[in-house]
């Protein structure tokens, strides 16, 4: 089993809708979360990182749930800007590394 | 603050022959981490380092070295380039307790 899995897309939507997306976890001690957003070719770059109570930033809702070890990422009103690959990171709380998941497609139609 | 930077970022090898890419981070990091990634692949562990001195082995370390003789600094080395190598290559560091930084990344083939 897969450290962290998320489901590949591609998500499809036309501008202004919502899209929703979960990635989950193997590791219970998993401590740290993050979304990583990455273009075509381009570097990861951080978009948000997951908080246990949940938190926002924008249009842009991370929650976690430890009991079912997975987290989501909400996208509120898209813009064709959203358009990418949305990484799912995990980290262990002794780990030096981060865990990636392989990414969900997100493509934002006009 | 220029962040995390890779250099090259494109190089045509030719079988056999061997360079180095450098990473250079300004931010104090203490890890540092080299990655490829490959189309429809995610990102995959090559080598990491915890600090100055320091190397480990990620998943796919065959083939590369690597070197951290300054804290700012992750030289990953090819000795041998195979077309198997061809993939895009990036470094990132990171403090402890906190999401990484990558740089932009070196567009390696292998022919």
């Amino acid at each position: 089993r897969k450290e962290v899995e998320q489901d590949p897309g591609p998500f499809n939507v036309p501008e202004g809708a919502t899209v929703a997306f979960n990635c989950t976890y193997s590791n219970s001690a998993s401590q740290s979360f993050f979304w990583y957003r990455q273009d075509c070719r381009k570097e990861p770059k951080l978009l948000m990182s997951v908080y246990s109570s949940g938190n926002e930033d924008g249009r842009f809702t991370a929650q976690l749930n430890r009991a079912s070890q997975y987290i989501s990422l909400l996208i509120r009103d898209s813009k064709l800007s959203d358009s990418a690959t949305y990484l799912c990171v995990v980290l262990l709380s002794n780990d030096y590394k981060l865990s990636f998941g392989a990414g969900t497609t997100v493509t934002v139609r006009a | 603050n220029a962040g995390v930077t890779q250099t090259p970022k494109f190089r045509v090898l030719k079988t056999g022959q061997s360079m180095t890419l450098l990473c250079a981070q300004d931010m104090n990091h203490e890890y540092m981490y080299w990655y490829r990634q490959d189309p429809g692949m995610g990102l995959r562990l090559i080598h990491y380092s915890v600090g100055e001195g320091t190397t480990a082995k990620g998943e796919v370390p065959d083939g590369y070295n690597v070197s951290r003789l300054k804290k700012q600094n992750f030289l990953l080395g090819l000795e041998s380039a195979a077309p198997s190598q061809t993939s895009v290559y990036f470094c990132a560091s990171r403090s402890y307790g906190y999401g990484y930084t990558f740089g932009s990344g070196t567009r390696l083939t292998v022919v």
